[in-house]
C-alpha cells in the first residue's frame, strides 16, 4: 500500500509554455501532498505543500505564481510551472505522507529547451 | 529551523565489505527520521524510518540505522554490501512531526567495487 504515482516521468517543452505534473495517491486519500525539486547532483528542496480544497503553502524563495499547485481532490494534486524557462530544468518529485510513511513519486524530469 | 548533514559525498566499498553512512541532525524536538535511497533519474525509496521506541531500527535490504540522541546522529549501517547498492542515499528529517515536508541531507554517492 502507499503508493504514490506521478506523471510524465519526462517532458521536453519549450521556453515560454507552461507544464502540468501531476501526483496521485493510488490507494489512498491524501489531504496534504508535498512538492520538491532537485538539481543534478544535488539534494531535494522543498518547494511547497499542497493542501486539499485550500491554497498551497509555499516555501521561502519559491515564486507561488511561477509554480501553480491544485489539489483539488485527495487523490490529486497537480504542479504546473507557467512560463517555463531554461533554469527551471529540474527533477520534480511528489511525496504524500499516510500514516507518516512519506511515500514518493518516481520524479519528473522537465527540461526546457 | 532543522537541518541534516551527510558529512560524506562520496564513499567506496568494495562489495561484501560493511558499510556506515553518517547523517548528523539538528532539531528542537524529538525527532523524525528517515533515509531514502536513489537510483539514477529515480524517485525515493524508504529505507527506514525512526520515531520513537529502539533506537536500533530494521529497515529494507538488510539495512539498518541507530538512534543515538547524545550525538545527534543517526547512522545507516549494511553488514555487507552488494554491487545493487550502488546508489545516492538521503538522510531527512521530518519538520513539525511525522507527517509533514522533510527537510534533507546533501547527500551520500556510494560506490562499490568489485
Amino acid at each position: 500500500g502507499a503508493v504514490v504515482s506521478q506523471h510524465p516521468s519526462w517532458v521536453i517543452c519549450k521556453s515560454g509554455t507552461s507544464v502540468k505534473i501531476e501526483c496521485r495517491s493510488l490507494d489512498f486519500q491524501a489531504t496534504t501532498m508535498f512538492w520538491y525539486r532537485q538539481f543534478p547532483k544535488q539534494s531535494l528542496m522543498l518547494m511547497a505543500t499542497s493542501n486539499e480544497g485550500s491554497k498551497a503553502t509555499y516555501e521561502q524563495g519559491v515564486e507561488k505564481d511561477k509554480f501553480l499547485i491544485n489539489h483539488a481532490s485527495l487523490t490529486l494534486s497537480t504542479l504546473t510551472v507557467t512560463s517555463a524557462h531554461p533554469e527551471d530544468s529540474s527533477f520534480y518529485i511528489c511525496s504524500a505522507s499516510p500514516r507518516q510513511l512519506n511515500t514518493f513519486g518516481s520524479g519528473t524530469r522537465l527540461t526546457v529547451v | 529551523a532543522q537541518s541534516v548533514t551527510q558529512p560524506d559525498i562520496h564513499i567506496t566499498v568494495s562489495e561484501g565489505a560493511s558499510l556506515e553512512l553518517r547523517c548528523n541532525y539538528s532539531y528542537g524536538a524529538t525527532p523524525y527520521l528517515f533515509w531514502y535511497v536513489q537510483s539514477p533519474g529515480q524517485g525515493l525509496q524508504l529505507l527506514l524510518k525512526y520515531f520513537s521506541g529502539d533506537t536500533l531500527v530494521q529497515g529494507i535490504k538488510g539495512f539498518e540505522a541507530e538512534f543515538k540522541r547524545s550525538q545527534s546522529s543517526f547512522n545507516l549501517r549494511k553488514p555487507s554490501v552488494h554491487w545493487s547498492d550502488a546508489a545516492e542515499y538521503f538522510c531527512a528529517v521530518a519538520r513539525g512531526g511525522g507527517a509533514d515536508g522533510l527537510t534533507f541531507g546533501k547527500g551520500t554517492h556510494l560506490i562499490i567495487q568489485p
